[in-house]
Parts: C-alpha cells; structure tokens; sequence
C-alpha cells in the first residue's frame, strides 16, 4: 500500500512565477492538509481540502489557493512567488470518522525560488 | 489551540530510555495531547496521543500528568533511529481532522 506521494521531489522557481504541487493521498483517504515548512521551523498549516472543497485554512495570503478532484489527490498553487516561499511544501492525508488525528505525512516538495 | 513549550535539544545514548517533556499549561479539556516525530529530509509521523490517562503502543508511551498541564514522550529504548524532532501538539478531535499547529520541537540526538 503506497503512502502520500508527492511530487516533484525538488522545485526551482524565478520570483514572479508560479507553481503547482500535487499530492496523492494514502489510500482510503479522502481528506489532504497541505503545510509549509521553513528550514528550521516547524510545519504551517496553509489549508485542508474534503470532499473538493476547502475545509479549513490557515494564516497565508490568497497567493495560495488548492483544489481537489474526486480521486481525492490535490493541488497546491502559488502564484507571484517571492523569495520568502521557498520551504519544504508537505501533504498530508487522513480520513474523515477518524477517532483521532493521525494524519499521514507525504516527503515533500522542496521548493526554492531565486 | 493551546501552546506547548519543549525544550530545543536533548540527547540520549543509544539503548537508554528517552524522556521527551512538554508543556501545554492552557490546554482545554476537549483537547488531545499528539506527538509526532520528523526524521532528517521526511515528512512528520504520528507516534501516539490521549487525553487524560497514560497511553503506550508499539513505538512510545505518553505519560500525561493529572492537571493535564504537562506530558512526557517515552522512548524506553532508544536507538540511532530515533534521532530525530519531536514535535509535541495540543488539538481538538471532533471525529474530523483538525490543523496540526507545531511548535519548533526537541531535537533528540541518540548517540552510541
């Protein structure tokens, strides 16, 4: 059973750009939380997708929107990026009815924007 | 959500008992106490949780005090494996997943 993938692997963007992230959950999953991880801090939560809406959202500008389609994988997009958004870009997966928040973490996507 | 403090580093030797603190002195009674661990150039991973009495598994126990104020990680034998940031967080569990709010962790080095 494959877990959260994620991909790319590795990422470089110009300022200015834009870029899509993707993330396929772990199997039986139908609820993906995207985090951003700065080197040496901890993850951000940025935003939950369930049933191809988003759920929950946390403290990041409109600069980063998401989508989710009836496979339950999900995008992550960014757009004007600036130097600032370079970060470990992380998804991961729970399913709702759930007892607890045990939620599965992909590798990441490392992003860096020159 | 509550805050937790933890302390930045600890080391272990290999084969030792690992004792992991955290505070979370505004924890709510609805809220669970969660535990993840990061290894170097990996997503995060679930170790274990609760809510107010002790609980072990496979990977951990979570000793959690009666105030609910505070909790410990244990890792009764540690290993180079182990290395790695745990993060302790406070959240909700309503049936539904909750954001995941991390701290900066302890950075636990086992060594040989």
């Amino acid at each position: 059973d494959a877990g959260v993938t994620q991909s790319p692997t590795h990422l470089i963007k110009t300022r200015g750009q834009q870029v899509t992230l993707r993330c396929s959950p772990k199997s039986g999953h139908d609820t993906v939380s995207w985090y951003q991880q700065a080197l040496g801090q901890g993850p951000q939560f940025i935003f939950q997708y369930y049933e191809e809406e988003e759920r929950q959202r946390g403290n990041f500008p409109d600069r980063f929107s998401g989508h989710q389609f009836p496979n339950y994988s999900s995008e992550l997009n960014v757009n004007a990026l600036w130097l600032g958004d370079s970060a470990l870009y992380l998804c991961a997966s729970t399913a709702l009815g759930r007892p607890y928040n045990e939620q599965f973490f992909g590798p990441g996507t490392r992003l860096t924007v020159l | 959500d509550a805050k937790t403090t933890q302390p930045p580093s600890m080391d272990c030797a290999e084969g030792r008992a690992a004792n992991l603190p955290c505070n979370h002195s505004t924890i709510s009674g609805n809220e669970y106490v969660y535990w993840y661990r990061q290894i170097h150039s990996q997503g995060p991973q679930y170790i274990i949780h609760g809510l107010k009495n002790n609980e072990t598994n496979e990977m951990a126990s979570l000793i959690i005090t009666e105030d609910r104020k505070s909790s410990t990680l244990i890792l009764p034998h540690a290993t180079l494996r182990d290395t790695a940031v745990y993060y302790c967080i406070v959240a909700l569990d309503t049936g539904t997943a909750s954001k995941l709010t991390f701290g900066t962790g302890t950075r636990l080095q086992v060594t040989l």
